[in-house]
């Protein structure tokens, strides 16, 4: 059965320093998404991806965040300068176009635990 | 932002009970909901999708939604140790999910 990959599985950077996680979705599936999820806290929206462009961010994605779909496969999000309140662990998620106005069904991958020291 | 509110657990049943679990949410035009379950330190896991009123069924898990009331539930029957997780709520705004915070379900043998 397809499934959504994610590498790493745990980044330990320190404050400041630039991180990239990668993402490699369904093949079939044309939108992309992040989340986050603060030890002990609620899964949030980061943004959402379509058709090479962000169709959504919520607030937490400031400029410091990017995301990017280099090639065919992967989709990865950058943090810029990684501040303490950086550390959570990180899931990507695909979709396909939901049907009958639907959203369709948003499969995550294994997360990436990101501890920012 | 919208809300999506869980009972809050945690819930202990016996194996071979059921479990129910209980969601709601604040916005009204929210058309796609969504039962997922989360193992600590795993990412979520879709069991189940629910679009329309009414009742849905696939296995042990059957989930209720009621647009009107803007209420959607989980109940497990059967239960089994291995469904000792996280139950996450997620609601969709066009393609984003809100979720809630989780009911902890515990099944003691």
């Amino acid at each position: 059965e397809p499934e959504v990959t994610q590498t790493p599985s745990h980044q330990v950077t320190q404050m400041g320093q630039e991180v990239i996680l990668r993402c490699v979705p369904i093949s079939n599936h044309l939108y992309f998404y992040w989340y986050r999820q603060i030890l002990g806290q609620k899964v949030e929206f980061l943004v959402s991806f379509y058709n090479n462009e962000i169709s959504e961010k919520s607030e937490i994605f400031d400029d410091q965040f990017s995301v990017e779909r280099p090639d065919g496969s992967n989709f990865t999000l950058k943090i810029r300068s990684t501040k303490l309140e950086d550390s959570a662990m990180y899931f990507c998620a695909s979709s396909v176009p939901g049907n009958g106005g639907n959203t369709d069904t948003q499969y995550f991958g294994p997360g990436t635990r990101l501890t920012v020291l | 932002q919208k809300e999506v509110e869980q009972n809050s657990g945690p819930l202990s049943v016996p194996e071979g009970a059921i479990a129910s679990l209980n969601c709601t949410y604040s916005d009204r035009v929210s058309q796609s909901f969504f039962w997922y379950r989360q193992y600590s330190g795993k990412s979520p896991e879709l069991i189940m999708s629910i679009y329309s009123n009414g009742d849905k069924e696939d296995g042990r898990f059957t989930a209720q939604l009621n647009k009107a009331s803007q209420y959607v539930s989980l109940l497990i029957r059967d239960s089994q140790p291995s469904d000792s997780a996280t139950y996450l709520c997620a609601v969709a705004d066009d393609y984003k999910l809100s979720f809630g915070a989780g009911t902890t379900v515990t099944v003691r043998a």
